[in-house]
């Protein structure tokens, strides 16, 4: 069974760091782009950041970059998101996500989903 | 950064009732728009990839259209299993994107 299981989510303070880690398992981990994706509080889905199969792409949303970095252990068939001057706005359900290929070719969609990790920014 | 204007942002439908539901690119991203269904809860659930194609498993009363900067998710005959929230997602130039969302409320 193909499967995403988040980690890593918690209380924090502003202004400090969190590691988040999603488990991959059921698939060939290193063929498969991978997202993140949050969802705040009563709110709609926002795009975070994305990697290539090889972890040499990476790519992010305005509003977390230079702040997020994220990583994948192919070894491991872990992706993770290390989230540095957290902000009370970054307060959300975070899902990682696999993108989907059709006979090896992108779609760009995400068709395996994460239950999600709450990560809770204040003082 | 393509904005995705997502319409209306909540309906409210009767069991049985075709629904629609539309995206909008402020410039075009091709084919590259998927759809998904929220409940409350839970995490999103791929609906169509690639405008027009059908997730495995499910349902066919759901059906995507459009191309360019225009789609449309359409609901056949709405079933009471379909009220959820629903998003619709762009790729263009290595950056993702979701609309407002769409709640589908019981009338």
């Amino acid at each position: 069974e193909v499967q995403l299981l988040e980690s890593g989510g918690g209380l924090v303070q502003p202004g400090k760091s969190l590691r988040l880690s999603c488990a991959a398992s059921g698939f060939t981990f290193n063929n498969y782009a991978m997202c993140w994706v949050r969802q705040a509080p009563g709110k709609g889905l926002e795009w975070v950041s994305a990697i290539g199969g090889g972890g040499g792409s990476t790519y992010y949303a305005d509003s977390v970059k230079g702040r997020f970095t994220i990583s994948r252990d192919n070894s491991k068939n872990t992706l993770y998101l290390q989230m540095n001057s957290l902000r009370a706005e970054d307060t959300a359900v975070y899902y990682c996500s696999k993108e989907k290929l059709i006979v090896g070719a992108r779609t760009y969609a995400m068709d395996v989903w994460g239950q999600g990790t709450t990560v809770t920014v204040s003082s | 950064d393509i904005q995705m204007t997502q319409s209306p942002s909540t309906l409210s439908a009767s069991v049985g009732d075709r629904v629609t539901i539309t995206c909008r690119a402020s410039q075009s991203i091709s084919s590259w728009l998927a759809w998904y269904q929220q409940k409350p809860g839970k995490a999103p659930k791929l609906l169509i990839y690639k405008a027009s194609s059908l997730e495995s498993g499910v349902p066919s009363r759901f059906s995507g259209s459009g191309s360019g900067t225009d789609f449309t998710l359409t609901i056949s005959s709405l079933q009471p299993d379909d009220f959820a929230t629903y998003y619709c997602q762009q790729y263009n130039s290595y950056l993702w994107g979701f609309g407002q969302g769409t709640k589908v409320e019981i009338k």
